[in-house]
């Protein structure tokens, strides 16, 4: 099993590019989260998905949509980049919702200039 | 959601047991401890939790004090290679799909030789 895999593993945008993170999990889990780390901040959560086909926000969705397009993926979607989106962005799936174990990706650093 | 406090760093010599303290005193009753460690620039990986007993599994070793206000984590014979943040997070286990894990900054853990 490869677990959680996320593309790309780095990225550089200029301000106003948009670009799409992908994320995979290969464990039949239900549940996907995105959350994004920032020097001197905990891990903060973007969007989740409870289940295939649902959605919803978390604590700094703006600026960001998601797409659960089956069960194995989860994308992020940044329509227009801004530095302040400069940051590491996490990908995790779980078997059923927050309460439950989270499984994590390598993650993805994404530079705005 | 409980909110948990951890001293910001420790060390630890190699070949000895790493005690990791977490305070939680306002955990509620049916509120789980979970422990997940973050190795440098990597995806945070999960390590155990429990409610009420100690649990131990091939990583560590969760206390949880008779009035489940605080824990510690063990790692007993600790390896350069478990130099990294450490994070407690109470969190609802059998909760809605609008509950999250709230992720502190942690303790940083260097394992020195």
């Amino acid at each position: 099993n490869a677990g959680v895999t996320q593309t790309p593993k780095f990225q550089v945008l200029k301000t106003g590019q948009s670009m799409t993170l992908q994320c995979a999990q290969d464990m039949n889990h239900n549940s996907m989260y995105w959350y994004r780390q920032d020097p001197g901040m905990g891990l903060r959560l973007i969007y989740y998905s409870a289940s295939e086909g649902t959605t919803d926000k978390g604590e700094v969705p703006n600026g960001y949509n998601v797409s659960r397009l089956n069960k194995r993926e989860f994308s992020l979607r940044l329509e227009s980049a801004a530095p302040s989106q400069t940051s590491v962005y996490f990908c995790a799936s779980s078997e059923r919702g927050h309460g439950d174990t989270q499984y994590f990706g390598p993650g993805t650093r994404l530079t705005v200039l | 959601d409980a909110k948990t406090t951890q001293p910001p760093s420790m060390d630890c010599a190699e070949g000895r047991a790493a005690n990791l303290p977490c305070n939680h005193s306002t955990i509620s009753g049916n509120e789980y401890v979970y422990w997940y460690r973050q190795i440098h620039s990597q995806g945070p990986q999960y390590i155990i939790h429990g409610l009420k007993n100690n649990e131990t599994n091939e990583m560590a070793s969760l206390i949880i004090t008779e009035d489940r206000k605080s824990s510690t984590l063990i790692l007993p014979h600790a390896t350069l290679r478990d130099t990294a943040v450490y994070y407690c997070i109470v969190r609802g286990f059998n909760a809605g799909n609008n509950r999250k894990l709230i992720w502190g900054l942690g303790t940083s853990l260097a394992v020195n030789p």
